[in-house]
């Protein structure tokens, strides 16, 4: 069955420090998509990210970089020099090509940027 | 502009009130979809349609009901509703089904009293 495991609830930083949010899921498809949303304490959800399981490269936007391994299968986040406009809540989600078009949301990491 | 737009945005109700939430878009997609937000419970599927009289449950249909008669709506019904269904709800489309990014409306908050 599909899951989507986000291990830290809340995790606290100082501006300027890089920080990882870890997501791990499980899937038995061979063809399948993860994603990354943000909601910011305005409570709107924003796309960030959208990878399919065939592209394992990594991603880099700005001083967002995206790890994807198949391996282990994760799919890890990272802020470069975290800003306080960082602060939100980050879901990281699953969806199976051939299932079914359901989507499974992990429970979110409330991330804190302290200035 | 293009966007996902719910109504009414805040709603306080009481048991067994019969609600609809509406939600509709304007980017011709074919994929909608009703979440709910709990706290430490993340974001759940409750149903989701692919296209015009298709729709289908996602993890947690029962107390809800939904229907798709026109491509850009797609309204949320609560026959009865009940406290445990005191939550966010979000609203959400695609272009082409659940592999491709959401575009999520501005969430409804309702209380059940």
């Amino acid at each position: 069955a599909q899951k989507v495991t986000q291990a830290q609830t809340e995790i606290s930083v100082v501006e300027k420090e890089d920080v990882t949010l870890d997501c791990v899921y499980e899937t038995r498809d061979t063809t399948y998509y993860l994603f990354w949303y943000k909601q910011p304490p305005s409570g709107e959800l924003v796309f960030l990210i959208r990878r399919n399981s065939f592209d394992e490269q990594n991603e880099i936007s700005g001083r967002y970089s995206w790890n994807f391994q198949k391996s282990t299968s994760s799919f890890n986040f990272t802020i470069t020099a975290s800003q306080v406009v960082d602060s939100a809540v980050y879901f990281c989600a699953l969806s199976e090509r051939y299932r079914d078009d359901k989507i499974i949301f992990g429970k979110g990491t409330r991330l804190h940027i302290l200035p | 502009e293009a966007q996902v737009t719910q109504n009414p945005r805040y709603l306080i109700t009481v048991t067994g009130k019969k609600l609809t939430v509406t939600c509709s878009q304007n980017m011709n997609h074919e994929y909608m979809s009703w979440y709910r937000q709990d706290p430490g419970l993340g974001l759940r599927q409750i149903y989701y349609s692919m296209n015009v009289e298709v729709t289908d449950k996602g993890d947690v249909p029962e107390g809800y009901k939904v229907s798709r008669k026109e491509k850009r709506n797609f309204p949320l019904i609560l026959e009865s509703p009940s406290p445990n269904q005191t939550s966010l709800y979000f609203c959400a489309s695609s272009s082409s089904g659940a592999a491709y990014e959401q575009y999520f409306g501005p969430g409804t908050r309702l209380t059940v009293t």
